[in-house]
């Protein structure tokens, strides 16, 4: 079975500007999360979604934002990029939210912002 | 407020000889726990888990003991091999805050040949 896979997998933008950061989980798996990786803050929970809704939030700005597709590919957008931006975003899958499963993690986007 | 720590920054052992990563926790709702394995830029990689309905549990090399009381997990690696090197990670999660997971700050083993 094909793991998670992200795309792109580097990415530089400026400050200002916007990304948007793509997830496809692994076949089966409905529930995709996001997280964001830096030196300082370690690793962090962004948001979840499940069904194409977001089920679950962290504690990061409005600028932070995410969707799910029908065929449970997630997109996360970060809008007004600023320079702590900067970080490697990781995106998880599991079968469902409900119970203990293991999340799965893909390769990550190493986003520079300048 | 950090609720998953990793004291020990770093590890190094011999190959051949245990390695033991050790991992605390604050928040009591945590109700399951893994560890991963991340080399840089890529992501974590799954290595064992534990219902906190166990004590122990034991996946070829690796096993993690969980105990409730102290609120204190570790991961034994047995025997350790250079491929092990790399940061380690403990997370935990809890069901009553939707399953996210909260990880430690990592441990960067090295098994010297």
């Amino acid at each position: 079975k094909a793991g998670v896979t992200q795309t792109p997998r580097y990415l530089i933008k400026t400050r200002g500007q916007q990304v948007t950061l793509s997830c496809s989980p692994i076949s089966g798996h409905r529930s995709v999360s996001w997280y964001q990786q830096t030196p300082g803050q370690g690793l962090q929970f962004l948001f979840e979604y499940f069904s194409e809704t977001q089920r679950n939030k962290g504690n990061f700005p409005g600028r932070f934002s995410g969707r799910q597709f029908s065929n449970s590919r997630s997109e996360m957008n970060v809008s007004t990029l600023e320079l702590g931006d900067s970080a490697l975003y990781l995106c998880a899958s599991r079968p469902n939210p409900l119970g203990a499963d293991t999340q799965y993690f893909g390769p990550g986007t190493r986003l520079t912002v300048l | 407020d950090q609720q998953v720590k990793q004291n020990s920054p770093s590890l190094s052992v011999q190959e051949g000889r245990i390695s033991i990563l050790n991992c605390d926790y604050t928040n009591s709702m945590f109700d399951y726990f893994l560890w991963y394995k991340k080399y840089p830029a890529e992501g974590p990689t799954f290595l064992i888990s534990i219902s906190s309905i166990k004590d122990k549990n034991e996946d070829g090399r690796f096993t993690v003991f969980l105990n409730k009381s102290a609120k204190h997990l570790s991961l034994h690696i047995v025997p350790s091999q250079p491929g092990d090197s790399a940061v380690y990670f403990c997370a935990a999660s809890a069901r009553t805050s939707g399953s996210r997971l909260t990880f430690g700050e990592g441990t960067q083993l090295t098994v010297n040949p």
